[in-house]
């Protein structure tokens, strides 16, 4: 596609349910980047992806959250038994190669009731 | 994980005035990329700044990276409506391929 896209756009489940996040990066970028964005804040690294491994997943909070890339492109961000304090934009990046630029999809907003 | 400041964190100015957004730390970064992100929108990357003392223009945006590569502003000349929004720096974490982001300055350009 022409830019990075990220399904769904705005999702409310319930506390201690499972979500996941999909983001469809741009063709041919190699690094996907997962990103979390609360009110008033800069965006959070969580994970980054170089094909389909999982380079740094330092910012990962704890083991509730979990992300892979199977095939090198699609990635899916997934959320066990969510947590109010999980509620916050999630966002992915791709890029050509790592620390090339990086361009963002419009985010997924996650509200945990 | 590296410190990185950005100021104002507000600011709310007339159409017509300049103004000067800053981003700083005690790191030397390779590289620093500047975003804007509109509300609901995801960060637009404006520029990426390389060499120490670079200064790139981007019509009424000017950047400037430190000789020191440790700081950046971004000048904006003349500010619109349009100019509105939050201003986020993020160079690479040194020694990783993350990007660390500053908390932003939130612009507000009144008409």
């Amino acid at each position: 596609g022409a830019g990075v896209s990220q399904t769904p756009s705005n999702k409310v489940t319930e506390k201690g349910k499972y979500v996941e996040l999909r983001c469809d990066p741009i063709s041919g970028h190699t690094a996907l980047y997962w990103y979390r964005q609360s009110l008033g804040q800069g965006p959070e690294f969580l994970i980054y992806f170089q094909g389909t491994g999982a380079a740094d997943d330092s910012g990962l909070p704890n083991d509730r959250f979990f992300a892979v890339r199977p095939e090198g492109s699609v990635s899916t961000l997934k959320i066990q038994r969510t947590e109010r304090g999980d509620s916050a934009v999630y966002l992915c990046a791709s890029s050509y190669q790592p620390q090339s630029e990086a361009f963002f999809g419009q985010g997924t907003r996650l509200t945990v009731v | 994980t590296q410190l990185l400041e950005q100021s104002p964190q507000f600011l709310s100015i007339q159409e017509g005035e300049n103004l000067t957004v800053y981003c700083n730390s005690s790191s030397v970064f390779s590289s620093l990329q500047w975003y804007r992100q509109e509300p609901g929108e995801g960060p637009v990357l404006l520029v990426t700044v390389v060499t120490g003392g670079e200064v790139k223009k981007l019509k009424r945006l000017t950047f400037q990276f430190g000789d020191a590569r440790k700081d950046s502003s971004l000048h904006i000349t003349a500010a619109q409506p349009g100019d509105t929004g939050l201003y986020l720096c993020a160079p690479p974490q040194p020694g990783t391929y993350k990007y660390i982001f500053g908390t932003g300055t939130r612009l507000k350009v009144l008409a």
